[in-house]
């Protein structure tokens, strides 16, 4: 499979501290993108890597990107309640059959605790 | 507001009953897609749409068919519905196919085969 994998599966901390997930991916790859998605509600876009990037920062966000061990790490900061949600990594696989085509993998539950 | 929309949210349904699920979007995006998200296997791709009357099959098309005639509307059509398409549809657009055009998710819907 070419989707991502986050690590963990789930994490739990309180207000105000750091949070950090991680994705790993199989094959080489365009971009990778993070989601977010509150229960039961559509995913959002966070934010979006490219291959030749290593680290970018949106607000509270921080992502790195390190292609040569294919993966991701997304670093929240000074978390708040309102971060409660699952979190997913996506892939844009470089190959041109599938151009386009997003990978998802199976998210990271976080929960931040007030 | 640009936004992806989806009827119904919720659906329960008997095995074999037709059934089509709209999606609509207001953002003249050329680009639409299906997927749907099963626990511990995250978002998988059914179906997707390049432009009007261009469709094409994602990761787990069986059982599923779409259409495209007109660029707002992307339909999911379960012509027989069974049991292992009990998920959490989400329909998904973007401008166009590169995976840079930011992706807008609706707001799901959760479909019960009996």
């Amino acid at each position: 499979s070419q989707q991502g994998e986050e690590d963990p599966q789930a994490l739990s901390i309180q207000e105000g501290e750091n949070a950090t997930m991680n994705c790993s991916y199989k094959t080489s790859i365009n971009n990778l993108q993070w989601y977010r998605q509150n229960s039961g509600r559509g995913l959002v876009h966070l934010i979006l890597i490219r291959s030749n990037e290593r680290e970018k920062h949106s607000g509270r966000l921080r992502v790195t990107l390190d292609t040569s061990k294919k993966s991701s790490s997304l670093l929240i900061t000074a978390s708040r309640a309102a971060d409660t949600a699952s979190y997913f990594c996506a892939t844009d696989a470089r190959r041109g059959s599938t151009l386009g085509r997003l990978y998802f993998g199976r998210g990271t539950q976080l929960t931040v605790w007030p | 507001e640009a936004q992806v929309t989806q009827n119904p949210r919720y659906l329960i349904t008997v095995t074999g009953k037709k059934l089509t699920v709209t999606c609509s979007q207001n953002m003249n995006h050329e680009y639409m897609s299906w997927y749907r998200q099963d626990p511990g296997l995250g978002l998988r791709q059914i179906y997707y749409s390049m432009n009007v009357e261009v469709t094409d099959k994602g990761d787990v098309p069986e059982g599923y068919k779409v259409s495209r005639k007109e660029k707002r509307n992307f339909p999911l059509i379960l012509e027989s519905p069974s049991p292992n398409q009990t998920s959490l549809y989400f329909c998904a657009s973007r401008h166009g196919p590169s995976s840079y055009n930011e992706q807008f998710f609706g707001p799901g819907t959760r479909l019960t085969v009996l």
